[in-house]
């Protein structure tokens, strides 16, 4: 199947231990990004990439690192966990293109709800 | 930030009923878009809105991109039950491309 795809699904974890969270997508897009969903069910872009460079890196705590080995994977690392880095986060993908349009449409994956205890 | 003011925050209706919510901002919009979110899933986007007084409908779904740029809405025709969801809007600002900014959803639920 064509999509975009995390891992892992679920994550529970002890506050202050690092943790990765990996996304791929197959659909040939060249911009990948990170959202935080919060319990309010609130979706805020987190990072963005486009072809391995960041292009977007919003106000976010320096533990929260997102490395893209190439144009179809990106991954979020988090150090030094804390109890507030609990939510859902989405990885998700966007073609680009000359036009506008492309760059908007994005396509989420199913993401990874992280508990942090 | 900028922040899309979304409304109704909740709906609870009865199947084959008609729906509407809208979206409004401060600031001007280049592009509209839909998503739905499941229980446990991704959003997936429903309906992408590219230029002001657009029209556009997908199945039961209908959305508009305002005039004035700074709101949009979506229609659903005739609920099913399983339209229910959180549905958000998304706007690009001119000078952001890639960048979403979200409302806050709408969470539907329709009663069968």
């Amino acid at each position: 199947d064509t999509a975009v795809s995390q891992t892992p699904k679920y994550l529970v974890t002890q506050m202050g231990n690092d943790k990765s969270i990996k996304c791929e997508q197959n659909l040939g897009h060249d911009t990948m990004y990170w959202y935080k969903q919060d319990s309010k069910k609130f979706l805020k872009i987190m990072f963005s990439y486009n072809n391995k460079e960041l292009i977007i890196n919003e106000t976010v705590p320096n533990r929260f690192s997102p490395k893209s080995p190439d144009k179809a994977h990106l991954n979020l690392h988090i150090n030094s966990l804390e109890l507030g880095d609990s939510a859902v986060y989405f990885c998700a993908s966007s073609p680009s293109g000359r036009g506008v349009r492309a760059n908007n449409e994005q396509f989420f994956g199913p993401g990874t709800r992280l508990t942090v205890l | 930030g900028q922040q899309l003011n979304q409304s109704p925050q909740s709906m609870f209706i009865q199947e084959g009923e008609d729906v509407s919510m809208n979206c409004t901002s401060s600031s001007i919009f280049n592009t509209w878009l839909w998503y739905k979110q499941d229980p446990g899933e991704g959003p997936v986007l429903l309906i992408a809105l590219y230029k002001a007084g657009e029209l556009t409908s997908n199945g039961r779904l209908t959305a508009q991109f305002g005039i004035t740029r700074k709101d949009s809405f979506l229609n659903i025709s005739a609920s099913i039950p399983s339209d229910v969801g959180i549905y958000f809007c998304a706007g690009q600002r001119g000078g952001s491309n890639y960048k979403l900014t979200f409302g806050k959803g709408t969470l539907l639920t329709v009663n069968p």
